[in-house]
């Protein structure tokens, strides 16, 4: 079965500095890798996700994302940090199942706080 | 705003009672999926609808059903409940059956059991 694991419970970074929030994942076969961020009391929104192509993965809100197949990762980054990127986020892997649907399984999340 | 529109978004109910959770996806999205976040399980993947048809299932308890109907609208049934399964429960929808498609999520249901 496909996972990720998301190794910080919690990254503190200042305010203009550079940030990564780190993920790994393990599949069998080629894999689907996404990024999603969680405000207090709403729902998941998603930032970006890798299928093929690019190492490199831009997605929203300045945001982007590094894969490296050879270290199984898919690390979270921005140049840049603002204090409104604070928030929980979840790397996520998308598992295919026998009956022809799809789950996609998140990990356990890494809140980021951001500091002014 | 996703466009998943979740009812309701807070509810309080006793042990041993039965409880229905309502999601409507965004227009034109045809998979409907439920999941279950609490503090110590994280976001938990409960079970896969798509066009109507279950198409894959997490770790959805026995006491816990959920359908899709015509109109593609899901609900999530949750009965004999128990403190447990007090929790956030996320409802989204993708446009596929899930192959490469990011997930729209609502802004949950809140299920308090006392």
């Amino acid at each position: 079965a496909q996972s990720v694991a998301q190794p910080e419970d919690q990254v503190n970074v200042a305010e203009g500095n550079p940030l990564t929030v780190k993920c790994t994942y393990s599949v069998s076969g080629n894999p689907y890798l996404f990024w999603y961020v969680q405000y207090p009391n709403r729902g998941l929104q998603f930032l970006l996700k890798y299928i093929t192509g690019d190492n490199l993965v831009k997605g929203s809100y300045g945001f982007e994302a590094e894969f490296n197949k050879s270290q199984t990762s898919f690390h979270l980054k921005k140049p840049s940090a603002l204090v409104s990127d604070s928030a929980l986020y979840f790397c996520a892997v998308r598992d295919y199942e026998d009956t022809g649907g799809f789950k996609t399984i998140f990990g356990a999340g890494t809140r980021l706080f951001v500091k002014a | 705003d996703s466009g998943v529109t979740q009812t309701p978004k807070h509810l309080i109910t006793a042990t041993g009672q039965r409880v229905t959770l309502r999601c409507s996806p965004r227009s034109g999205d045809l998979s409907v999926y439920w999941y279950q976040q609490s503090l110590d399980q994280g976001l938990q993947f409960l079970i896969q609808y798509y066009n109507g048809e279950e198409r894959a299932k997490g770790n959805i308890l026995e006491r816990f059903s959920a359908q899709q109907f015509p109109d593609l609208h899901s609900e999530l049934n949750l009965s004999s409940l128990e403190l447990g399964d007090s929790a956030l429960y996320f409802c989204a929808s993708s446009v596929d059956s899930g192959a490469g498609g990011e997930l729209f999520f609502g802004e949950g249901s809140r299920l308090t059991v006392l």
